[in-house]
């Protein structure tokens, strides 16, 4: 069964904190994405990566940052958390030709 | 003009109903398509894969595919409580940027028992 896993469902953080959200997948996936969804717009991507160290930007890349350091980790980085970041995040991983794109559970962040 | 259009609903039918969920879209460079359940404060859930046009079934599930019109579809038969949720489309082409993901904005379906 394939699996995409975020390391949290829940956060709680302040305003201007380093925030840190993990994906993990272990399908051996080339493409690994983070898109963040809020009612009314959809889901927007953030970034996204097609290989260990390299990164794209997607639509929404302010204040985001990204890190691939082994294929099967992707890392989101809010540098200094807003309000206005508040959402729910979604990570997903596809291979590299063909559809299938696989989604974690999601991470709500609430910023304060 | 959006890239892909998905009417929002919100849907509400009874148990038991057909249910017909759709999206239309602009690039025609798009050839995979899929369909996506989300249940409330959960991850999308991949439901349904096609290629280029067609159908493809799966238990109560069928997706349609006419790359003529551009257009795409999501049947349920027999809907039941457990299908409510939001179903989004999404879509990709086969070209340089093959790994990004177009999507709708989702319909919320409810089925009432």
């Amino acid at each position: 069964d394939v699996k995409v896993t975020q390391s949290s469902r829940y956060l709680v953080k302040r305003t201007g904190e380093k925030v840190f959200l993990e994906c993990v997948q272990d399908m051996d996936h080339e493409n690994m994405f983070w898109y963040r969804q809020d009612p009314g717009l959809g889901l927007r991507l953030i970034y996204f990566s097609y290989d260990v160290k390299m990164k794209e930007k997607g639509d929404i890349p302010e204040g985001y940052s990204v890190s691939r350091e082994k294929k099967e980790r992707f890392s989101l980085i809010l540098e200094s958390a807003s309000t206005n970041q508040t959402s729910m995040y979604l990570c997903a991983s596809s291979p590299p030709v063909g559809g299938e794109a696989f989604f974690g559970q999601g991470t709500r962040l609430t910023v304060v | 003009q959006k890239e892909v259009e998905q009417d929002p609903g919100p849907l509400s039918v009874p148990e038991g109903a057909i249910v017909s969920l759709n999206c239309t879209y602009s690039n025609s460079a798009f050839q995979y398509f899929m369909w996506y359940r989300q249940y409330s404060r959960k991850g999308p859930e991949l439901l349904m894969y096609t290629y280029s046009s067609g159908n493809k079934e799966d238990g109560r599930f069928t997706a349609q595919v006419d790359k003529s019109s551009k257009y795409i579809s999501l049947f349920i038969r027999d809907s039941q409580p457990s299908d409510s949720a939001t179903y989004l489309c999404a879509m990709r082409n086969s070209g340089g940027s093959n790994y990004k993901l177009t999507f709708g904005k989702g319909t919320l379906l409810t089925v009432n028992p």
